[in-house]
């Protein structure tokens, strides 16, 4: 079954920090950019960064350029998002997810399977 | 402010038609890139519907259709159900912000 697990939300202080990992399987993960969305309490979907294949690109929304750094690792099949600086307003449901489109460039695609979320809370 | 602009709600009664409209601008929807559209159950994370702004994925039944004029982008669903009951959003490219943007969201309530 092809799917994509979260793990590592919970609750910070803020200008803390914090680590997700997201577990995939099921499909030839390096064949895939991977992207995470978060979604705060009651909130629309807001796409967060993205990382190429091998790593080689990484993109970032512009609120937490310099503050989120995206990862992956091709022999565990992981993805990561490390975030420093946490501010209340990251407070968020964070997805994992498979990214797919044509050609090389990210602009045509979207995320073909999304895991089922984690919480991360920004709080003092 | 979304950049992509979705009607907060919709509603219908079952087996009726309705839209939900995504409207962009001429550095996303009008500058030609694609249009995806997710539904989100009550409680679940969300789902692909829609891809390259006509294409179902598998298992996603024909009542569900997209498609996309100028800077804007449209979903309809016909012969409404109960289980359509969720928030549906689009996303695209803006290259201004130089990212993937999504709409504001749309909760569909099946009367």
């Amino acid at each position: 079954e092809v799917q994509v697990v979260e793990s590592g939300g919970g609750l910070v202080q803020p200008g803390g920090s914090l680590r997700l990992s997201c577990a995939a399987s099921g499909f030839t993960f390096s064949s895939y950019w991977m992207s995470w969305v978060r979604q705060a309490p009651g909130k629309g979907l807001e796409w967060v960064a993205n990382i190429k294949k091998d790593g080689s690109e990484k993109n970032y929304v512009d609120s937490v350029k310099g503050r989120f750094t995206i990862s992956r690792d091709n022999t565990k099949n992981s993805l990561t998002l490390q975030m420093n600086n946490l501010r209340v307003e990251d407070t968020a449901v964070y997805y994992c997810g498979r990214t797919y489109g044509p050609g090389p460039r990210y602009h045509y695609y979207y995320m073909d399977v999304w895991g089922k979320g984690t919480s991360v809370t920004v709080s003092s | 402010q979304s950049v992509l602009t979705q009607p907060p709600s919709v509603s219908g009664a079952p087996g009726q038609r309705v839209t939900i409209s995504c409207t962009g601008s001429s550095s996303n929807i009008g500058a030609r890139f694609d249009v995806h559209w997710y539904q989100q159950l009550p409680g679940t994370a969300p789902k692909l519907l829609i891809y390259g702004n006509t294409n179902r994925p598998s298992g996603v039944p024909d009542r569900f259709s997209g498609s996309k004029s100028d800077t804007s982008a449209s979903l309809a669903i016909t012969g409404l159900q109960a289980e359509d009951e969720a928030d549906y959003y689009c996303q695209s490219y803006d290259s201004s912000l130089s990212g993937w943007v999504f709409g504001g969201g749309t909760k569909l309530t099946v009367l």
